[in-house]
């Protein structure tokens, strides 16, 4: 089936760990993008990849890193200097530019939990 | 900078009744507008979307929404709630730099 399989749906890191969250499409799309989502928030980008080995920063890229060196992979690393990293990660791809009408398809999500 | 505001939290509505979730955006050009819908611990899926043309947009689910240059609105409608429409539903807008920008959500409950 065609998709995004994010893994591991959730995740426990102790303090001052990193984590890495990751992130497959088979789905032959261009851009990748992570979300994080915090309750009475709505989803906030974190970081976006247009085309493989080049991404942007988001809103809120501190505390985070991501690589982009193949075309159906985007994994996203929580550092050990992301003070608040307990929520929900999305991950999502689109086509092409958005500006043409194309869509954004998300995954199901990992929970990550600093413990 | 794009934006876009949710003004409802929460919204209960009884089954059977109709249903309409406010939406407004801020960005100064055209803006490519989306709804989706999140249940629980899972991911965001499409209910429509506004690219161009006409302003009343279907979409799954029975879901419409329409587009309102004017107000800068893009209030999502349904004319008969079902127990299973109950989740979150997110606004968002594509703004510069091919990013989409949402909103903070509507918790829909459905009252049986």
């Amino acid at each position: 089936d065609g998709g995004i399989t994010q893994s591991p749906k959730y995740l426990f890191r102790k303090e001052g760990q990193n984590v890495t969250l990751s992130c497959e499409q088979n789905l032959n799309h261009d851009a990748m993008y992570w979300y994080r989502q915090d309750p009475g928030q709505g989803l906030r980008l974190i970081y976006y990849s247009q085309i493989v080995n080049d991404f942007q920063k988001g809103d809120i890229a501190e505390g985070y890193s991501v690589s982009r060196e193949k075309k159906e992979s985007f994994p996203l690393t929580v550092t050990s200097a992301q003070k608040n990293p307990t929520a929900f990660y999305l991950c999502a791809s689109s086509s092409d530019s958005l500006y043409s009408g194309n869509t954004i398809y998300f995954g199901e999500g990992s929970w990550l939990t600093v413990v | 900078a794009q934006s876009v505001t949710q003004p409802d939290i929460h919204i209960t509505v009884s089954e059977g009744a109709s249903l309409e979730l406010r939406c407004n955006y801020s960005y100064g050009a055209t803006p490519y507008l989306f709804w989706y819908v999140q249940s629980p611990g899972q991911g965001l899926q499409l209910l429509l979307k506004y690219f161009s043309g006409d302003t009343l947009v279907q979409g799954i689910k029975g879901f419409e929404a329409e587009f309102k240059r004017s107000q800068s609105s893009f209030n999502l409608r349904k004319p008969s709630v079902h127990w299973s429409d109950a989740a979150e539903y997110f606004c968002a807008v594509v703004g510069g730099g091919n990013k989409l920008t949402f909103g903070t959500g509507t918790q829909l409950k459905v009252e049986l």
